[in-house]
């Protein structure tokens, strides 16, 4: 089963709009952490951000927040007046406790394509 | 400056022939990971590494190798066994509950 969902594979916003992107996650362990990256076409990963499980506080960093819901188990990403620079790949992640190896487990990906 | 690196960006493998990606990492991470992305795919785990001298297949191990003599140091061999390795190429570096640390990334190409 995946543990980390990303059903928008594509998304298209015209500049200036705000957009949301989806991340579900599946996991037993009581403490994890989640991640957001952002992967240019220069192919790079870039790190964004990262969450515990304990801390649900919904955090804003500029022009980037996310809300982490455990009850839900979401952690979904919002650019406000999007850019064209935002135009990535974006990749949410899990980890779990280190006694199942400390992987980090990636969603599929989200292609954004910021129009001008 | 602290980081990952990895080398080459490109390489070209001829059919049947061996190759090793070179990935370094001067953090002082204990874990450290390989990826394999197709295009317009995700990623996914080859081989991790916890701790030098020990390191775990991932989800598409088949046709790879890895070492892990140095903490500092993850090489992976891609083998005439792996049947389509041309990809795109990521190594990571982490601690635990901490963000993962990317290479540049390695684009392998057969021809």
């Amino acid at each position: 089963a995946q543990k980390v969902t990303q059903a928008q594979t594509e998304i298209s916003v015209v500049e200036k709009e705000d957009v949301t992107l989806d991340c579900v996650y599946e996991t037993r362990d009581t403490t994890y952490y989640l991640f957001w990256y952002k992967q240019p076409p220069s192919g790079e990963l870039v790190f964004l951000i990262r969450r515990n499980s304990f801390d649900e506080q919904n955090e804003i960093s500029g022009r980037y927040s996310w809300n982490f819901q455990k009850s839900t188990s979401s952690f979904n990403f919002t650019i406000t007046a999007s850019q064209v620079v935002d135009s990535a790949v974006y990749f949410c992640a899990l980890s779990e406790a280190p006694d199942t190896g400390n992987q980090f487990y990636f969603g599929t990906g989200t292609s954004l394509t910021v129009i001008p | 400056d602290g980081g990952i690196t990895q080398s080459p960006k490109y390489l070209f493998r001829k059919e049947g022939q061996n190759v090793t990606l070179s990935c370094e990492q001067n953090l002082n991470h204990d874990a450290m990971y390989w990826y394999r992305q197709d295009p317009g795919q995700g990623l996914r785990l080859i081989y991790y590494s916890q701790i030098v001298n020990d390191f775990q297949k991932g989800d598409i191990a088949e046709g790879y190798s890895v070492s892990r003599e140095k903490k500092e140091s993850f090489p992976l061999t891609v083998t005439s066994a792996q049947k389509n390795p041309t990809a795109f190429y990521l190594c990571a570096s982490s601690f635990w509950g901490s963000e993962a640390f990317f290479g540049q990334g390695t684009r392998l190409t057969v021809v």
